[in-house]
């Protein structure tokens, strides 16, 4: 599975737009981007997928670029409730296993 | 709730003490993950389950480490002869294996200290 790389952290104002990036520049045609969140002293929760096309959900919208080395998480409208740390992961769907393979992480701070 | 139950949420042992986890998955999903996370890392994948059958074991598993499923429900991670490294937060995830890998949904995960 493809390595992704996310800055360390960022910050954000309650109610604007987050857009956290993720490079990927490794990533195969059969490789899916996912993102997952953790908030504190939680365990990972699952926020969206996608191959190439963009992608919105209730939570968040996946923008993933043509040549699919990167790809943004944008949290629409941020609330403090967001603050957590935001994981990019790279797959196939058709694993094995199913495992993910967690890297370090964008550490997201919501600010009032 | 139907989601990923773990149990204990916390626990301390003293060094050289076995300590068992449980995990509870969503029922129909017939995979089963454990991870363990430590301070500012991402989860690391230690093994994982389709069904009662253990499929994967990570390099990270030594050997006081064992985990079973018996009838592919619930699952237990046990840890034998504690040492503080151990001290960590264990999770649990499962998902639905079809065609396709589904998204895995996790536990709260059990933190365990070490003493």
């Amino acid at each position: 599975d493809a390595k992704t790389t996310q800055p360390p952290s960022m910050d954000c104002a309650e109610g604007r737009a987050a857009n956290l990036p993720c490079n990927h520049s490794t990533i195969s045609g059969n490789e899916y981007v996912y993102w997952y969140r953790q908030i504190h002293s939680q365990g990972p929760q699952y926020i969206i997928h996608g191959l190439k096309n963009n992608e919105t959900n209730e939570m968040a919208s996946l923008i993933i670029t043509e040549d699919r080395k990167s790809s943004t998480l944008i949290l629409p409208h941020a609330t403090l409730r967001d603050t957590a740390v935001y994981y990019c992961i790279v797959r196939t769907r058709s694993s094995n296993t199913g495992k993910l393979i967690f890297g370090q992480g964008t550490t997201l701070q919501v600010k009032p | 709730d139907t989601g990923v139950s773990q149990n204990p949420r916390h626990k301390i042992t003293k060094r050289g003490q076995n300590v068992t986890f449980r995990c509870d998955p969503i029922s129909e999903h017939n995979r089963l993950y454990w991870y363990r996370q430590t301070l500012g890392q991402g989860p690391e994948f230690l093994t994982y389950f389709q069904n009662e059958a253990q499929l994967e074991k990570s390099r990270l598993l030594s050997d006081r480490f064992s985990a079973e499923r018996p009838k592919g429900s619930f699952s237990t991670l046990e840890i034998q002869r504690t040492e503080q490294g151990d001290s960590a937060m264990y999770l649990c995830a499962s998902s639905l294996e079809a065609l396709m890998n589904t998204e895995a949904f996790f536990g709260q995960g059990t933190r365990l200290t070490v003493v």
